[in-house]
């Protein structure tokens, strides 16, 4: 069953530092997000992107965020200069369609996480 | 801004019980999705409601749209542990391309 991947598993980095999570969505999907999960809090949307551009993003997603895909297959989120508050668990999703009236194929497939420590 | 609200936030229940979790947005949906995610785990994604008062099961689990589409109810019967988890509600505002996903029922089942 084909399935998102994401890496690293664990990034830890330093205050200030930029780091780069990386995602692999499910191939024939059209659709991308990225969302946080602070330890033991809800899932907060962070932003979504569609055609090589981002669709919508939420207030979290400031000028320290950008969402990239390079090629035909990564989907990535870079975090310019890292803060304690990053910390959290960075999921990306992969779905087929956008919304149901268009399509039922709009479910979203989560990635396994990555989890961020920023010290 | 909107928000998406989920009561109970903890439910502990014995094996065999029933269990309920409601989830209140503050807007009117077009469509609401629900999702588990598994202590250490990833959404997974259970089901979708798109029409007003709709009802959709999935063997014991029994999920409801409102009638004015801004609540949504995820109903459990007869629980297993194999149901321990977190339960979240995701909803979309028709008109933007953000889920706004609900705070979360945390499942305990005793066995």
């Amino acid at each position: 069953e084909p399935e998102v991947t994401q890496t690293p598993s664990h990034q830890v980095t330093q205050m200030g530092q930029e780091v780069i999570l990386r995602c692999v969505p499910i191939s024939n999907h059209l659709y991308f997000y990225w969302y946080r999960q602070i330890l033991g809090q809800k899932v907060e949307f962070l932003v979504s992107f569609y055609n090589n551009e981002i669709s919508e993003k939420s207030e979290i997603f400031d000028d320290q965020f950008s969402v990239e895909r390079p090629d035909g297959s990564n989907f990535t989120l870079k975090i310019r200069s890292t803060k304690l508050e990053d910390s959290a668990m960075y999921f990306c999703a992969s779905s087929e369609a956008w919304e149901a009236g268009v399509s039922p194929y709009n479910e979203q497939f989560f990635g396994p996480g990555t989890r961020l420590t920023v010290l | 801004g909107q928000q998406v609200m989920q009561i109970p936030q903890y439910q502990h229940v014995q094996e065999g019980e029933d269990f309920t979790t409601y989830c209140n947005s503050s807007t009117t949906l077009s469509n609401i999705q629900w999702y588990k995610q598994r202590p250490g785990g990833h959404p997974v994604f259970l089901i979708q409601l798109v029409k007003s008062g709709e009802v959709k099961k999935q063997k014991r689990l029994t999920f409801q749209f409102g009638e004015a589409k801004k609540n949504s109810s995820l109903h459990i019967t007869a629980t297993q542990t194999t149901d321990v988890g977190t339960y979240f509600c995701a909803g979309l505002t028709s008109g933007t391309y953000k889920y706004i996903f609900g705070t979360g029922t945390r499942l305990k089942v005793l066995a």
